[in-house]
C-alpha cells in the first residue's frame, strides 16, 4: 500500500531532551511538509522540502530542525530550544505541483 | 505572506440540515483552495478542492464556491449525516513555486441525529 508512515504514534520526553519524529513515504512524492497542530490553532507550518537536500523554514521553525537526505524520508527534530513542544505533529506529502496533500496519521508528542 | 481566516470555529446542525463554512484569504496570488476533513486522532483528508479559474465545484453532497474578487471561498455540505461530524480545515496556496499550503484554524462540525 502506498502511504505515509509517522512513527511513533505517541512519544513522551523529558524537558530539555531533543527528540526526532519519523516520516517515511512510498508515494514517490517530491515535496514533504511538517505541520504542528494545537487546539484552536489549526495547522501551522514548521518546515517543508520540495526536493532532496533542500528545505525551507515555515512560519514556526524556531526550535526545530529537519533533514532531507532521501526522497522517502523527512525527519523532524524537536530541540530543547522549542519552548512549548507538546503538540500533535503531522507530516504531509504532495507532488509539488500545487496539488492536494496526503497526510500521515500524526505523532502526539508530550514533554514532561 | 498568506493569511487564511476561517469561520465559524464551531458549528452544530441537525441531521439533514445544510452546513456552511467560510474562509477568507489575503494573498490575491493564491490560486489553489483545498478543504480537509479531520476525524479524531487521525490526519486530515482532502475532501474537495478548487482552483482560481473555477467558481464552483460539486461532489455529491459537498460543494465549494470561490469569489476571487472578495477573496473568500466556502464549503457547503447538504443533507448532513452524523458521520460528517469532524474538524474541517480550509487552506490556500500562492502561485509561487516552492510555497506551501496555509491553513485556517478549523471548524468543528457536530451533526446531531
Amino acid at each position: 500500500d502506498g502511504g505515509i508512515t509517522q512513527s511513533p504514534k505517541y512519544l513522551f520526553r523529558k524537558e530539555g531532551q531533543n527528540v526526532t519524529l519519523s516520516c517515511e513515504q512510498n508515494l514517490n512524492h517530491d515535496a514533504m511538509y511538517w505541520y504542528r497542530q494545537d487546539p484552536g490553532q489549526g495547522l501551522r507550518l514548521i518546515y517543508y522540502s520540495q526536493i532532496v537536500n533542500d528545505f525551507q523554514k515555515g512560519d514556526i521553525a524556531e526550535g526545530y530542525s529537519v533533514s532531507r537526505e532521501k526522497k522517502e524520508s523527512f525527519p523532524l527534530t524537536v530541540t530543547s530550544a522549542q519552548k512549548n513542544p507538546t503538540a500533535f505533529y503531522l507530516c504531509a506529502t504532495s507532488t509539488g505541483s500545487r496539488g492536494g496533500y496526503t497526510f500521515g496519521s500524526g505523532t502526539r508528542l508530550t514533554v514532561v | 505572506g498568506e493569511n487564511v481566516e476561517q469561520h465559524p470555529s464551531t458549528l452544530s446542525v441537525q441531521e439533514g440540515d445544510s452546513a456552511v463554512i467560510k474562509c477568507t484569504y489575503s494573498d490575491s496570488a493564491s490560486n489553489y483552495f483545498p478543504w480537509y476533513k479531520q476525524e479524531l486522532g487521525k490526519g486530515p483528508q482532502l475532501i474537495i478542492d478548487i482552483r482560481s479559474n473555477v467558481g464552483e465545484k460539486k461532489d455529491q453532497r459537498i460543494a465549494v464556491t470561490l469569489n476571487k474578487t472578495a477573496k473568500h471561498f466556502s464549503l457547503h455540505i447538504t443533507e448532513t449525516q452524523p458521520e460528517d461530524s469532524a474538524v474541517y480545515f480550509c487552506a490556500a496556496s500562492t502561485a509561487q513555486a516552492g510555497t506551501a499550503l496555509i491553513f485556517g484554524k478549523g471548524t468543528t462540525l457536530s451533526v446531531s441525529s
